[in-house]
Protein backbone atom coordinates (compact mmCIF):
# COMPACT_ATOMS: atom_id res chain seq x y z
CA UNK A 1 0.00 0.00 0.00
CA UNK A 2 1.05 3.69 -0.67
CA UNK A 3 0.97 6.62 1.46
CA UNK A 4 1.39 10.07 1.37
CA UNK A 5 2.24 12.62 4.12
CA UNK A 6 2.20 16.27 4.94
CA UNK A 7 2.76 17.37 7.91
CA UNK A 8 2.25 21.06 7.67
CA UNK A 9 -1.79 21.69 6.70
CA UNK A 10 -0.82 25.78 6.70
CA UNK A 11 2.53 27.03 5.98
CA UNK A 12 2.46 30.90 6.33
CA UNK A 13 5.76 32.83 5.01
CA UNK A 14 6.67 36.58 3.94
CA UNK A 15 6.95 37.70 0.57
CA UNK A 16 10.50 36.90 -1.22
CA UNK A 17 11.56 34.68 1.77
CA UNK A 18 12.20 31.09 0.45
CA UNK A 19 10.05 28.32 1.54
CA UNK A 20 9.97 24.34 2.01
CA UNK A 21 7.09 22.17 1.81
CA UNK A 22 7.30 18.77 3.38
CA UNK A 23 6.28 15.30 1.80
CA UNK A 24 7.24 11.69 2.86
CA UNK A 25 5.70 8.86 1.34
CA UNK A 26 5.61 5.19 1.89
CA UNK A 27 5.66 2.42 -1.16
CA UNK A 28 6.05 -1.51 -1.42
CA UNK A 29 7.67 -0.49 -4.76
CA UNK A 30 9.04 2.05 -6.71
CA UNK A 31 7.69 5.32 -6.54
CA UNK A 32 7.08 8.34 -9.14
CA UNK A 33 6.17 11.10 -7.44
CA UNK A 34 4.57 14.54 -8.03
CA UNK A 35 3.40 18.11 -6.38
CA UNK A 36 0.39 19.38 -7.62
CA UNK A 37 -0.79 23.21 -7.00
CA UNK A 38 -4.09 24.50 -6.73
CA UNK A 39 -4.58 28.23 -7.25
CA UNK A 40 -8.23 29.11 -6.25
CA UNK A 41 -10.98 28.27 -8.12
CA UNK A 42 -9.04 26.13 -10.37
CA UNK A 43 -8.02 22.87 -11.43
CA UNK A 44 -4.88 20.84 -9.89
CA UNK A 45 -1.99 21.86 -12.10
CA UNK A 46 1.34 19.36 -12.04
CA UNK A 47 3.96 21.90 -10.63
CA UNK A 48 6.98 18.77 -11.19
CA UNK A 49 7.57 14.97 -10.92
CA UNK A 50 10.23 12.58 -10.49
CA UNK A 51 10.31 9.70 -12.48
CA UNK A 52 13.73 8.59 -12.50
CA UNK A 53 17.74 9.66 -12.95
CA UNK A 54 18.55 13.05 -11.44
CA UNK A 55 16.83 13.24 -7.62
CA UNK A 56 16.74 16.97 -8.02
CA UNK A 57 14.27 18.39 -10.23
CA UNK A 58 12.99 21.75 -11.48
CA UNK A 59 9.38 22.72 -12.18
CA UNK A 60 7.75 25.46 -12.95
CA UNK A 61 7.16 28.92 -11.55
CA UNK A 62 10.86 28.43 -9.58
CA UNK A 63 9.56 25.48 -7.48
CA UNK A 64 12.37 22.60 -7.41
CA UNK A 65 11.93 19.45 -5.02
CA UNK A 66 14.73 16.87 -3.81
CA UNK A 67 13.60 12.95 -3.73
CA UNK A 68 15.58 11.17 -0.81
CA UNK A 69 15.10 7.60 -1.19
CA UNK A 70 16.43 6.88 2.46
CA UNK A 71 14.53 9.49 4.00
CA UNK A 72 11.54 8.35 1.78
CA UNK A 73 10.79 12.36 1.05
CA UNK A 74 10.23 14.36 -1.60
CA UNK A 75 10.14 18.02 -0.21
CA UNK A 76 8.82 20.97 -2.24
CA UNK A 77 11.02 24.72 -2.06
CA UNK A 78 11.41 27.85 -3.45
CA UNK A 79 14.09 30.22 -2.78
CA UNK A 80 12.16 33.28 -2.91
CA UNK A 81 8.46 33.07 -3.27
CA UNK A 82 5.75 35.76 -4.43
CA UNK A 83 2.15 36.57 -3.51
CA UNK A 84 0.89 34.69 -6.28
CA UNK A 85 2.20 31.49 -4.95
CA UNK A 86 -0.39 31.34 -2.78
CA UNK A 87 -2.15 28.45 -3.34
CA UNK A 88 -2.67 24.70 -1.94
CA UNK A 89 -0.16 22.49 -2.89
CA UNK A 90 -0.27 18.24 -2.81
CA UNK A 91 2.34 16.00 -2.47
CA UNK A 92 1.41 12.52 -4.86
CA UNK A 93 2.50 8.96 -5.78
CA UNK A 94 1.46 6.87 -8.58
CA UNK A 95 0.45 3.55 -8.76
CA UNK A 96 0.29 1.53 -11.83
CA UNK A 97 -3.32 -0.13 -12.66
CA UNK A 98 -3.68 -3.46 -14.06
CA UNK A 99 -5.41 -1.78 -16.77
CA UNK A 100 -3.17 0.90 -17.83
CA UNK A 101 -3.64 4.54 -16.50
CA UNK A 102 -2.29 5.04 -13.56
CA UNK A 103 -3.73 5.79 -9.67
CA UNK A 104 -2.39 9.10 -7.79
CA UNK A 105 -2.36 8.62 -3.99
CA UNK A 106 -2.36 12.07 -2.58
CA UNK A 107 -1.67 13.87 0.73
CA UNK A 108 -3.43 16.20 2.68
CA UNK A 109 -2.08 19.15 0.98
CA UNK A 110 -0.48 22.10 2.24
CA UNK A 111 -2.04 25.02 1.87
CA UNK A 112 0.70 28.07 1.42
CA UNK A 113 -0.12 31.85 2.19
CA UNK A 114 2.43 34.41 1.09
CA UNK A 115 2.00 38.06 2.98
CA UNK A 116 3.48 41.02 2.41
CA UNK B 1 -6.98 22.92 -26.68
CA UNK B 2 -9.68 22.89 -24.18
CA UNK B 3 -8.79 21.24 -20.81
CA UNK B 4 -10.73 18.94 -18.55
CA UNK B 5 -14.08 20.75 -17.77
CA UNK B 6 -16.58 19.53 -15.12
CA UNK B 7 -19.98 20.52 -14.96
CA UNK B 8 -21.77 22.04 -12.67
CA UNK B 9 -18.86 24.07 -10.59
CA UNK B 10 -21.43 23.92 -7.95
CA UNK B 11 -24.06 22.00 -6.07
CA UNK B 12 -26.33 22.26 -3.36
CA UNK B 13 -28.49 19.23 -2.28
CA UNK B 14 -30.85 17.70 0.41
CA UNK B 15 -30.43 14.66 1.77
CA UNK B 16 -31.91 12.04 -0.07
CA UNK B 17 -31.83 13.86 -3.23
CA UNK B 18 -30.36 12.58 -6.77
CA UNK B 19 -27.46 14.21 -8.34
CA UNK B 20 -25.27 13.82 -11.37
CA UNK B 21 -22.35 15.26 -12.35
CA UNK B 22 -20.63 15.44 -15.28
CA UNK B 23 -17.02 15.31 -16.93
CA UNK B 24 -15.89 16.44 -20.13
CA UNK B 25 -11.79 14.96 -20.74
CA UNK B 26 -9.68 16.22 -22.86
CA UNK B 27 -10.14 15.41 -26.46
CA UNK B 28 -8.90 11.77 -27.53
CA UNK B 29 -7.77 10.99 -24.07
CA UNK B 30 -8.59 7.46 -23.55
CA UNK B 31 -8.24 7.10 -19.46
CA UNK B 32 -10.36 9.66 -17.28
CA UNK B 33 -10.39 9.59 -13.42
CA UNK B 34 -12.76 10.41 -10.72
CA UNK B 35 -11.16 11.78 -7.43
CA UNK B 36 -12.84 13.13 -4.04
CA UNK B 37 -12.23 15.03 -1.42
CA UNK B 38 -13.59 15.63 1.59
CA UNK B 39 -13.16 18.59 3.63
CA UNK B 40 -9.53 18.18 5.60
CA UNK B 41 -8.97 15.35 4.34
CA UNK B 42 -6.92 13.90 1.55
CA UNK B 43 -7.61 13.70 -2.20
CA UNK B 44 -9.46 9.89 -2.59
CA UNK B 45 -9.24 8.21 -5.74
CA UNK B 46 -12.48 6.88 -7.21
CA UNK B 47 -11.98 5.05 -9.91
CA UNK B 48 -10.60 4.77 -13.55
CA UNK B 49 -12.03 4.27 -17.12
CA UNK B 50 -10.22 3.27 -20.32
CA UNK B 51 -12.33 4.86 -23.02
CA UNK B 52 -15.73 3.07 -22.29
CA UNK B 53 -14.84 -0.04 -19.77
CA UNK B 54 -14.35 0.86 -16.30
CA UNK B 55 -10.53 -0.83 -15.07
CA UNK B 56 -11.00 -0.07 -11.68
CA UNK B 57 -13.57 1.07 -9.62
CA UNK B 58 -11.58 -0.01 -5.96
CA UNK B 59 -12.24 3.35 -4.80
CA UNK B 60 -16.27 4.13 -5.32
CA UNK B 61 -17.57 4.38 -1.46
CA UNK B 62 -20.89 2.25 -2.08
CA UNK B 63 -23.44 1.34 -4.43
CA UNK B 64 -25.08 4.89 -4.12
CA UNK B 65 -22.30 5.84 -6.83
CA UNK B 66 -22.71 5.09 -10.43
CA UNK B 67 -20.13 6.26 -12.83
CA UNK B 68 -20.90 5.92 -16.21
CA UNK B 69 -18.57 6.96 -19.65
CA UNK B 70 -21.28 6.00 -22.62
CA UNK B 71 -19.58 5.64 -25.82
CA UNK B 72 -16.10 6.64 -24.34
CA UNK B 73 -16.22 10.26 -24.32
CA UNK B 74 -18.05 12.31 -21.28
CA UNK B 75 -18.51 10.72 -18.17
CA UNK B 76 -20.94 11.30 -15.38
CA UNK B 77 -21.12 10.16 -12.38
CA UNK B 78 -24.68 9.56 -9.94
CA UNK B 79 -24.94 9.90 -6.67
CA UNK B 80 -28.15 8.35 -5.53
CA UNK B 81 -29.82 8.70 -2.59
CA UNK B 82 -26.93 11.68 -1.47
CA UNK B 83 -25.95 11.72 2.09
CA UNK B 84 -24.15 14.49 4.08
CA UNK B 85 -21.12 12.70 4.66
CA UNK B 86 -20.82 12.60 0.39
CA UNK B 87 -20.15 16.25 0.70
CA UNK B 88 -16.20 17.24 -0.68
CA UNK B 89 -14.97 18.43 -3.88
CA UNK B 90 -15.32 16.08 -7.02
CA UNK B 91 -12.16 15.97 -9.39
CA UNK B 92 -12.19 13.97 -12.85
CA UNK B 93 -8.52 13.87 -14.81
CA UNK B 94 -7.61 12.11 -17.85
CA UNK B 95 -4.70 11.19 -19.48
CA UNK B 96 -3.72 9.82 -23.04
CA UNK B 97 -2.83 6.57 -23.66
CA UNK B 98 -1.06 3.42 -21.16
CA UNK B 99 2.50 2.36 -19.35
CA UNK B 100 4.06 3.81 -16.99
CA UNK B 101 3.60 6.88 -16.48
CA UNK B 102 0.58 9.10 -18.62
CA UNK B 103 0.49 12.74 -16.88
CA UNK B 104 -3.18 13.33 -15.38
CA UNK B 105 -4.48 16.28 -16.50
CA UNK B 106 -7.52 17.64 -13.86
CA UNK B 107 -10.59 19.44 -14.02
CA UNK B 108 -11.38 22.47 -11.89
CA UNK B 109 -13.84 20.38 -9.61
CA UNK B 110 -17.54 20.42 -8.71
CA UNK B 111 -18.14 21.32 -5.17
CA UNK B 112 -20.98 18.77 -3.99
CA UNK B 113 -22.80 20.28 -0.35
CA UNK B 114 -25.00 17.85 0.86
CA UNK B 115 -27.67 19.57 3.76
Amino acid sequence: AQSVTQLDSQVPVFEEAPVELRCNYSSSVSVYLFWYVQYPNQGLQLLLKYLSGSTLVKGINGFEAEFNKSQTSFHLRKPSVHISDTAEYFCAVNLILTGGGNKLTFGTGTQLKVEL
Amino acid sequence: EAGVTQFPSHSVIEKGQTVTLRCDPISGHDNLYWYRRVMGKEIKFLLHFVKESKQDESGMPNNRFLAERTGGTYSTLKVQPAELEDSGVYFCASSQGTGKYNEQFFGPGTRLTVL
